[in-house]
């Protein structure tokens, strides 16, 4: 059974750009979360999608946004990139809301 | 969802058991406590949760008190793979969905 799969792995991205990151859930898994990760903030929540629907949403400005479609996989998306945006950013996704979440192994993305 | 206290490191030398503790006084009757480690630069992984019994699998146990106001997660034979940083999480399942609040974690250092 196939995990999470996030792609790319990697990207550099210049600031002011913008930047979309995907993510497929294991097959079956109808919701999808995304994370970020710094050194300095920790892993923090960034949104929730299920079947389609934005659900919960972490305190990130409106930069950052997200959708989900109807096979649940999901994109991420971050306009006007800032230096602080360098992060790894991470998907998990579960069958529902209960249980254990699976992540991903994240895309590493550096803005210069 | 509660708020977690685990020390900030630990060590653990191989073969032996791993006993990561975590303070959750503030824990509500409808909490889960769950526990993840996340290996240098990859995506966090699900080890184990529980609500108020004692739970086992493949990985490790949990022992939560009676109180529920801590708990233990126990690694019976420590490998050097093991290495990593563990987070305890407690959160409401119905109403997070699955917005989980990590802290700093322990950095569990296995020795050979």
């Amino acid at each position: 059974k196939a995990g999470v799969t996030q792609t790319p792995r990697y990207l550099i991205k210049t600031r002011g750009q913008q930047v979309t990151l995907s993510c497929s859930p294991i097959s079956g898994h109808r919701s999808v979360s995304w994370y970020q990760q710094t050194p300095g903030q920790g892993l923090q929540f960034l949104f929730e999608y299920f079947s389609e629907t934005q659900r919960n949403k972490g305190n990130f400005p409106g930069r950052f946004s997200g959708r989900q479609f109807s096979n649940s996989r999901s994109e991420m998306n971050v306009s006007t990139l800032e230096l602080g945006d360098s992060a790894l950013y991470l998907c998990a996704s579960s069958f529902g809301v209960t249980g254990g979440y699976t992540f991903g192994s994240g895309t590493r993305l550096t803005v210069v | 969802d509660a708020k977690t206290t685990q020390p900030p490191s630990m060590d653990c030398a191989e073969g032996r058991a791993a006993n990561l503790p975590c303070n959750h006084s503030t824990i509500s009757g409808n909490e889960y406590v769950y526990w993840y480690r996340q290996i240098h630069s990859q995506g966090p992984q699900y080890i184990i949760h529980g609500l108020k019994n004692n739970e086992t699998n493949e990985m490790a146990s949990l022992i939560i008190t009676e109180d529920r106001k801590s708990s233990t997660l126990i690694l019976p034979h420590a490998t050097l793979r093991d290495t990593a940083v563990y987070y305890c999480i407690v959160r409401v399942e119905e109403t997070s969905g699955s917005r989980l609040t990590f802290g700093e974690g322990t950095q569990l250092t296995v020795n050979p």
